[in-house]
Formats: structure tokens, C-alpha cells, sequence
């Protein structure tokens, strides 16, 4: 079946814009999850939805960090005022329920460019 | 907190020899361990996981992986590398929370 989709694959903004990034998990699985992957390094976790909450926001750098999920399945990241730090992959995952022994499906990633 | 440290950055071996990546945690309470892998150009894709039981754990294309409670080790094993196991790869750790704890990765390249 279909994986998890991102779009777009490629984004390039000016410091200071407003960006949008989407996922689009595995259908019927309950549980979606953003990170973060800068150069050299491993995946940050950013958010975690069951549903259409956010259950776990721990890791949004700051306020200008905003996730939904409306409908309980796609989701999109939005990220305010732009800063050249926010340069990464960012990638999402589904999982089936949520639960602590799931199996967590990447998707693709965006990579996000801050000029 | 929890933390996550793979021993190596990058490793380059022939092909056939036997590969072991060591990945080492920081948490106090019950974990579940994951190896993904990233081939070139794909996205992060599991490659095995413990959650309990034998702590020897077979995973995908030849792969193990055991779980030491005493060493907070989860180390990766393949006793014969193929040029086609060129990839990244990350060792993660779940606690009693959603959010996967992964390293900084290894980078392997697998020469012919």
C-alpha cells in the first residue's frame, strides 16, 4: 500500500516567510509524529498527534512552530518568520495507534532551505 | 533525559567482511530499541526492533541486533556486508513516551 507522502520534497524561502509543509501518513493509522533531521545529525522529535490532537508538543523549538492535524489524517507544519536555523529535513511518520511498541513509517521528508 | 550515542560516524569496509555498529543509551526505565537504515536517495526505513523477550533479534537483509541490559547496548551485527548495504544508519530509543531518541547516525559505505 501507499507509504507516507510529503509535500512539497523541496523547499526554498527567504528568512522572515511563512512556510507550510505537509504529510500525508499510512491510511488508518491513528498516530502521526514531525521531527527534524539538521546536517550530521539523527532525527529530532518535534510533535506527536493521536487523532486530531497534538498529545505531545515537547519538542517545538519555539512559537514559531505550529502543527494541525483538522480531520485526524493529514497533517501540515507551519513554521513563522523564517530563520535561517530552521534549515533541515523534515520529516513525518505514522504509526498504527500510537502505542509504545509501534512501528513508526517515515515518510520522504521536505527539505526546508533559509536563504 | 534520554540519550543516544553511536560509537561511530563513519565506517568503510570491503565487501564480505562482518560489520558491528555500536549504539549505547542513557535511560533508566524500559526501552524498546529500533535500528532504521537509510539508503541513498530513500527515506529512513526500519530495520529490526526489541521490545522484550529474546534479546537476540533478527531483522531484515541479514541483520541482528542484541540487546545488552547490563552495557545499555543495542549493538548491529552482519556477519557478511554486501555493496548494496550502503546506507545510514540510526539506532533509536523509545521510552515511556511517543518520541523516537535517535543517534547521529553511521555512516557505512561498502566498497566492492
Amino acid at each position: 500500500g501507499a507509504g507516507v507522502s510529503q509535500t512539497p520534497s523541496n523547499k526554498v524561502t527567504e528568512k522572515g516567510k511563512y512556510v507550510e509543509l505537509r504529510c500525508d501518513p499510512i491510511s488508518g493509522h491513528t498516530a502521526l509524529y514531525w521531527y527534524r533531521q539538521s546536517l550530521g545529525q539523527g532525527p529530532e522529535f518535534l510533535i506527536y498527534f493521536q487523532g486530531t490532537g497534538a498529545a505531545d508538543d515537547s519538542g517545538l523549538p519555539n512559537d514559531r512552530f505550529f502543527a494541525v492535524r483538522p480531520e485526524g489524517s493529514v497533517s501540515t507544519l507551519k513554521i513563522q518568520r523564517t530563520e535561517r536555523g530552521d534549515s533541515a529535513v523534515y520529516l513525518c511518520a505514522s504509526s498504527l495507534t500510537g502505542g509504545l511498541t509501534d512501528t513508526q513509517y517515515f515518510g520522504p521528508g521536505t527539505r526546508l532551505t533559509v536563504l | 533525559a534520554q540519550s543516544v550515542s553511536q560509537h561511530n560516524h563513519h565506517v568503510i569496509l570491503s565487501e564480505a567482511a562482518s560489520l558491528e555498529l555500536g549504539c549505547n543509551y542513557s535511560y533508566g526505565g524500559t526501552v524498546n530499541l529500533f535500528w532504521y537504515v537509510q539508503y541513498p536517495g530513500q527515506h529512513l526505513q526500519l530495520l529490526l526492533k526489541y521490545f522484550s523477550g529474546d534479546p537476540l533479534v533478527k531483522g531484515i537483509k541479514g541483520f541482528e541486533a542484541e540487546f545488552i541490559k547490563s552495557k545499555f547496548s543495542f549493538n548491529l551485527r552482519k556477519p557478511s556486508v554486501q555493496w548494496s548495504d550502503t546506507a545510514e544508519y540510526f539506532c533509536a530509543v523509545k521510552g515511556s513516551g511517543y518520541a523516537l531518541n535517535f543517534g547521529k547516525g553511521t555512516s557505512l559505505l561498502v566498497t566492492p
